[in-house]
């Protein structure tokens, strides 16, 4: 199986802050990599597919980037909703991993 | 807007063999992969497996021995099946739809989750 190793699993920061998490995959995924966002009680919802496209909806100052085994999502500028956690999952080669889920609190 | 929704039984002793079910709404199950998803309380997110509307399935390895996943796309529903439950199958139970984009595959619509606890 490819392991998804977030960094880091909890991250502190204050509206207008900007902020990156990192996910790092145990091989090569190419750019397989999709960004999930989840609030508490609710299901995830898609961010970023494919490394660093936008899924329809969301708003921009999602950024996905990276390719191979090094990925990060940024936000640009945090906003109140974005408090959340987030997950990364590689859809190079079944079984299809998460990352283990990176908390992002005020 | 597609919707997809989860149900089943919410308590299964152990040995017993889980069921939810998946009815998908706003959208045609044809041409999709659909996938099960769960997650323990408080912790990360395991792929369990997907079906394609034909039929044709994928299951995680760790799982595969006890996993079924069926469709039935005149009632645009597809099903989990987890035989010989323990504790550590405990989780909430997401369905969700694959969307591909070239060759790029992701889930961009889930249900709200199906809380399923293991005891007896």
């Amino acid at each position: 199986d490819i392991q998804m190793t977030q960094s880091p699993s909890s991250l502190s920061g204050s509206v207008g802050d900007r902020v990156t998490i990192t996910c790092r995959a145990s091989q090569t995924i190419n750019s397989y990599l999709n960004w999930y966002q989840q609030k508490p009680g609710k299901a995830p919802r898609l961010l970023i597919y494919a490394a660093s496209t936008l899924q329809s909806g969301v708003p921009s100052r999602f950024i996905g980037s990276g390719s191979g085994t090094d990925f990060t999502l940024t936000i640009s500028c945090l906003q109140p909703e974005d408090f959340a956690t987030y997950f990364c999952q590689q859809s190079y080669g079944s079984p299809y991993t998460f990352g283990q889920g990176t908390n992002l609190e005020i | 807007q597609v919707q997809l929704q989860e149900s089943g039984p919410g308590l299964v002793k152990p040995s017993e063999t889980l069921y939810l079910t998946c009815t998908v709404s706003g959208g045609s199950i044809s041409t999709y992969y659909w996938s099960w998803i769960r997650q323990p309380p408080g912790k990360g997110l395991e792929w369990i497996g997907y079906i394609y509307y034909s039929g044709s399935t994928n299951y995680n390895p760790s799982l595969e021995s006890r996993v079924t996943i069926s469709v039935d796309t005149s009632k645009r529903q597809f099903s989990l099946k987890l035989n010989s439950v323990t504790a550590a199958d405990t989780a909430v139970y997401y369905c969700a739809r694959v969307q591909n984009s070239g060759t790029y595959y992701f889930h961009d619509y889930w249900g709200q989750g199906a809380l399923v606890t293991v005891s007896s």
